[in-house]
């Protein structure tokens, strides 16, 4: 059964750094075809995609946060960790990891399972 | 920067048919962009429908399909059931991010 999780603070200050880390189980950081998404979604609105870290280590963001986000993975551990930079109560919200892989045998992309989310507040 | 675009809100009647859909400030809709469909009730995390234009998970109830039509991802709900009363996002591969659409309000009444 393949799971994620997301772990981090629940309360960030304004102008401090996020760092959320994403367990994995059930799958291989190193597989063929493997990523991890990060998405967003703050309070009664839609997610929002923030970046994604595939089995070659290549890196994409949201172009609009580019400049605040840092992905990373510790495959020995199994992990997937975003760094977001001076946080503001605009990024209050719940923070989700997602598998998101590429079977270079069907051609296909799934975007599932979701984790069950971090709720991140930033106080004003 | 690239929208994905989608109704605000859409309402039927159990048992009815409605399309959602799906569009992309870039241009048309096609496979390329590997269109996903997503599931959210109040409290949950949003849950996957629909991957790669047309497939269902195992978990996807059958009177769920989608499609490219005119240019755009759509999602039908044939024969809908008051437990499908939910918030629909799609969300479309472009160039190695991934872009959320606005989401669509469904209303089973």
């Amino acid at each position: 059964q393949v799971t994620l999780r997301e772990s981090g603070p629940a309360l960030v200050k304004p102008t401090q750094t996020l760092t959320l880390t994403c367990t994995l189980s059930g799958i291989s950081l190193s597989a063929s075809g493997m990523c991890v998404s990060w998405i967003r979604q703050s309070p009664g609105k839609a997610p929002e995609w923030l970046a994604r870290i595939d089995w070659v280590e290549d890196k994409y963001y949201n172009t609009s946060l580019k400049t605040r986000l840092t992905v990373s993975r510790d495959t020995s551990r199994n992990q997937v960790v975003l760094t977001m930079t001076n946080m503001d109560p605009v990024d209050t919200g719940r923070y989700y990891c997602v598998r998101d892989e590429y079977s270079f045998e069907s051609g296909e992309w799934w975007f599932d399972p979701w984790g069950q989310g971090t709720l991140v507040t930033v106080p004003s | 920067q690239t929208v994905v675009t989608q109704e605000p809100s859409l309402t039927v009647s159990p048992g009815g048919t409605v399309t959602l859909t799906c569009g992309f400030s870039a241009g048309a809709v096609t496979s390329n962009y590997y269109p996903g469909w997503f599931q959210q009730k109040p409290g949950q995390a949003p849950r996957a429908l629909i991957y790669s234009t047309s497939n269902k998970h195992s978990w996807t109830p059958a009177r769920f399909s989608a499609s490219l039509l005119g240019g755009k991802s759509a999602l039908t709900l044939s024969g809908v059931q008051p437990e499908d009363e939910a918030e629909y996002y799609c969300l479309l591969y472009y160039a190695g991010t991934r872009v959320f659409g606005g989401g669509t309000k469904l209303t089973v009444l």
